[in-house]
């Protein structure tokens, strides 16, 4: 199945360092959405975009959905030990049946 | 509190033992659907709900079975499990397929 390009794959960062993620996909999408897995758990909704140049942030984090509509961004400002963990973009529009199409995901990890 | 609930969440079978992993929601939503993950492959989609009653299949469906009955319950069936389908499997729900899935803690499933 299709699956969209999202990089990078790891990162390894230092605690109060800023941290950017991509995603870009062949299809046009109506909707991007920006997951996170913690260790053992399901993944949490983070943020939502449903309209091309949309700019949104919770918290430290900010998203948003490109003017292409092919692609997608995901910022965290002053990392903290708790975001540790993958991040997962997913996005849906006509070309996909309005199902999802993931990111293979983000993980993150902070130097010790 | 909002949930979805699966059971079981650790199950080591044997091949060919046929075994269900249930996925309740108490939100009310009308879109549920299952998930297997796999290391380096992100989440990929098995089969989806709109509705009760209403079912398709997702990108890798082969193997799996499901129904659904009642809004709330989205069992998924393994009728003669394979060591290939050794993976981690979450289930989710939208309110309308929304794509602001709600997943549950994971099923990790070992077939020998």
């Amino acid at each position: 199945g299709q699956q969209l390009n999202q990089s990078p794959q790891s990162m390894f960062i230092q605690e109060g360092e800023d941290v950017s993620m991509n995603c870009t996909s062949s299809s046009i999408f109506n909707t991007w959405l920006w997951y996170k897995q913690d260790p053992g758990e399901g993944p949490v909704l983070l943020i939502a975009l449903y309209k091309a140049g949309e700019l949104t942030s919770n918290g430290r984090l900010t998203a948003q959905f490109g003017i292409t509509r092919k692609d997608s961004f995901l910022n965290i400002s002053a990392s903290i030990p708790s975001d540790v963990g993958i991040y997962f973009c997913a996005g849906s529009g006509m070309e996909s049946n309005y199902q999802l199409i993931w990111g293979a995901g983000t993980k993150l990890i902070i130097k010790p | 509190e909002a949930q979805v609930t699966q059971n079981p969440r650790y199950l080591i079978t044997v091949t060919g033992k046929k075994l269900t992993v249930t996925c309740s929601q108490n939100m009310n939503h009308e879109y549920m659907s299952w998930y297997r993950q796999d290391p380096g492959l992100g989440l990929r989609q098995i089969y989806y709900s709109m509705n009760v009653e209403v079912t398709d299949k997702g990108d890798v469906p082969e193997g799996y079975k499901v129904s659904r009955k009642e809004k709330r319950n989205f069992p998924l069936i393994l009728e003669s499990p394979s060591p290939n389908q050794t993976s981690l499997y979450f289930c989710a729900s939208s309110f309308r397929g929304t794509g602001e899935l709600f997943f549950g803690e994971g099923s990790r499933l070992t077939v020998l």
